[in-house]
């Protein structure tokens, strides 16, 4: 959807370094999203946000943080403690929470390790 | 948690038939289910979804059904076209597990339209 960019759109990651992804939605959706899909895969949770200021585990957190300082904005942080980090990362956003208002989502950010 | 199984992960039809994807999931609390198709190296596309207070909904040549009691729900594709094909997921969500706001995700199938 227009409405939700992620950036950049390929990432390459060294050893031992942290790299952030960007998620930015003009839908003043009140909830973001992280998945992970790797290969032949569907898509798991990493991270989700229901309200500014606050952020919840999802099935595959470990080696992953984020942070929401301001509605329009989810980035999220690969650390180097994320041993298998290839992979793509969907980010997507939903108009409330709790509510099963449709998902949806960016472009993607193709994370790769050097 | 919500485990999603998704069948088949390949699926090949000759343009104009039918065909039908079927998920299974095994939280009896979850109550919302999204169909999404994902081109290669595309975002996910919405395409339908359905909530569990009605047992089928209809859009053009796509339909899902929804059986909560089986908990099982499946996307049927009529007169399929060479743009069908693509990678379709289903999805569910719970209202169970702590206030968990994902969705858990099928592995995805593999549709190959054949001309």
């Amino acid at each position: 959807d227009g409405g939700i960019t992620q950036s950049p759109k390929y990432l390459f990651r060294k050893e031992g370094q942290n790299v952030t992804l960007s998620c930015e939605q003009n839908l003043n959706h009140d909830a973001m999203y992280w998945y992970r899909q790797d290969p032949g895969q569907g898509l798991r949770l990493i991270y989700y946000s229901q309200i500014v200021n606050d952020f919840q585990k999802g099935d595959i957190a470990e080696g992953y943080s984020v942070s929401r300082e301001k509605k329009e904005s989810f980035p999220l942080t690969v650390t180097s403690a994320q041993k298998n980090p290839t992979a793509f990362y969907l980010c997507a956003s939903s108009i409330a929470p709790g509510q099963n208002q449709p998902q949806h989502f960016g472009d993607g950010t193709r994370l790769s390790i050097l | 948690g919500e485990n999603v199984e998704q069948h088949p992960s390949t699926l090949s039809v000759q343009e104009g038939d039918s065909a039908v994807i079927k998920c299974t999931y095994s939280d009896s609390a979850s109550n919302y289910f999204p169909w999404y198709k994902q081109e290669l190296g595309k975002r996910p596309q919405l395409i339908i979804d359905i909530r569990s207070n009605v047992g089928e909904k209809k859009d053009q040549r796509i339909a899902v059904t929804l059986n909560k009691t089986a908990k099982h729900f499946s996307l049927h594709i009529t007169e399929t076209q060479p743009e069908d094909s693509a990678v379709y997921f289903c999805a569910a969500r719970s209202n169970s597990g702590g206030g968990a706001d994902g969705l858990t995700f099928g592995k995805g199938t593999h549709l190959i339209i054949q001309p």
